[in-house]
């Protein structure tokens, strides 16, 4: 499975867009990037997942580059309780996955 | 649906016991997958089953742990004997396409 790079942290303000990127330079033709949540140690939640087209479903927006080495979650008004850990991981349907240290995200009042 | 069921969701034992953590994937799912988190590795993937077979179990620690699914609706996690070291939350997922989570087991072993 393809590796992701991710920011250690970001800071938000509450009601603004946060927009989390993640690097998967080494993506193959059908891995699938998804995006996972994880709110103190609750069991990840999943958020959204895409192949290549850009995705938005009622929590989030995916983008993702024509040439798919990156990608881009948008929450577009981030709440408090938005602050979570943020994974971008990559992986074939149903496949092995690997998750990585992920991004914290602070949403600030 | 009630989504992934884990038992216990928290368990306290001593060093050299032997302890089974539960798991009940979504209804009609075909993957099944065991992770475990701790601060120190993050959230690593110890085995997962396809259609009840174990397909990967490259990440299970080693020969202490196993993971049987003997039908779609269950499958255990067993560490035999178990050590301070494997003190950490185990997670359980099932998947069509997208992997979700259940709410974890917390093992603590003294």
């Amino acid at each position: 499975d393809a590796k992701t790079t991710q920011p250690p942290s970001m800071d938000c303000a509450e009601g603004r867009a946060a927009n989390l990127p993640c690097n998967h330079s080494t993506i193959s033709g059908n891995e699938y990037v998804y995006w996972y949540r994880q709110i103190h140690s609750q069991g990840p939640q999943y958020i959204i997942h895409g192949l290549k087209n850009n995705e938005t479903n009622e929590m989030a927006s995916l983008i993702i580059t024509e040439d798919r080495k990156s990608s881009t979650l948008i929450l577009p008004h981030a709440t408090l309780r938005d602050t979570a850990v943020y994974y971008c991981i990559v992986l074939t349907n149903a496949g092995k996955s690997t998750f990585g240290d992920g991004t914290t995200l602070t949403v600030k009042p | 649906d009630a989504g992934v069921i884990q038992s216990p969701r928290h368990e306290v034992t001593e060093m050299g016991q032997e302890v089974t953590l539960r798991c009940k994937p979504i209804s009609g799912h075909n993957s099944l997958f065991w992770y475990r988190q701790t601060m120190m590795r993050g959230l690593e993937l110890l085995i997962y089953f396809n259609n009840n077979v174990p397909i990967d179990d490259s990440g299970m620690p080693e020969d202490r742990f196993s993971a049987k699914m003997p039908n779609a609706s269950f499958s255990t996690l067993k560490i035999q004997p178990s050590e301070p070291r494997d003190s950490a939350v185990y997670f359980c997922a099932s998947s069509l396409t997208v992997q979700f989570f259940g709410p974890g087991t917390r093992l603590t072993v003294l």
